[in-house]
């Protein structure tokens, strides 16, 4: 299957600041990535679908302008989440596709902690 | 609407035993992709198995089986001979090539191995 890094694998930030989130598709050109949040215990959650070179598509009730997301090369979306808040901690993970059969390939996730 | 049912929450087996995790799964479309995934302890998502919903032979790759009826929307998953190291977090997905356009996961079944 596809190679999808992630970058932090963790971080902690204080309450009011950014983190930007790095996924990058590392064999294989990404026309489209996906971005997704976990909360503990709980299944994954699509947030937004990234496009190269045009506006990533948000599902309902996610806040496009706290968390943004830039798709500006076939190997590299970032998410940033904006100001973030103790309600934003949770485990932010990407995938690259659809390939083949409709796969999404999964980077190994980003543990957001913010105090 | 697509929906995926996975009604296992925790699923508890000593090692060497038999066990079935069961996926229920719900949509209009005739044309879908059925997955599943592991999630270990580490929290990146391993791509175990796709099925497109025109094939509904059963697949073996090693200790691992798939069991795809189309007449009772199931797609469950049996592990043979389980082992310490399958313990991890399993999710069912479904992709519909219709409307959706989205991969809907269930909500997960954790399974823990005992030695």
């Amino acid at each position: 299957g596809a190679v999808v890094s992630q970058h932090p694998s963790r971080v902690i930030c204080k309450s009011g600041t950014s983190v930007k989130i790095e996924c990058r598709s590392l064999d294989f050109q990404a026309t489209t990535m996906f971005w997704y949040r976990q909360f503990p215990k709980q299944s994954l959650m699509l947030m937004a679908t990234s496009n190269e070179g045009s506006k990533a598509t948000y599902e309902q009730g996610v806040e496009k302008d706290k968390f943004l997301i830039n798709h500006a090369s076939l190997t590299l979306s970032t998410l940033t989440v904006t100001s973030a808040h103790p309600e934003d901690s949770s485990f932010y993970i990407c995938s690259q596709g659809p390939g083949q059969g409709e796969t999404q390939y999964f980077g190994p996730g980003t543990r957001l902690l913010v105090l | 609407a697509q929906k995926v049912t996975q009604a296992q929450t925790e699923i508890s087996v000593v090692e060497k035993e038999d066990v079935t995790l069961d996926c229920v799964y719900e949509t209009r479309d005739t044309t879908y992709y059925l997955f599943w995934y592991k999630q270990p302890p580490s929290g990146e998502l391993v791509f175990l198995i796709r099925r497109n919903s025109f094939d509904e032979q059963n697949e073996i790759s090693g200790r691992y089986s798939w069991n795809f009826q189309k007449s009772t929307s199931s797609f469950n998953f049996t592990i043979t001979a389980s082992q310490v190291v399958d313990s991890a977090v399993y999710f069912c997905a479904l992709y519909s090539s219709g409307s959706a356009r989205q991969l809907t996961f269930g909500s997960g079944t954790q399974l823990t191995v005992l030695p």
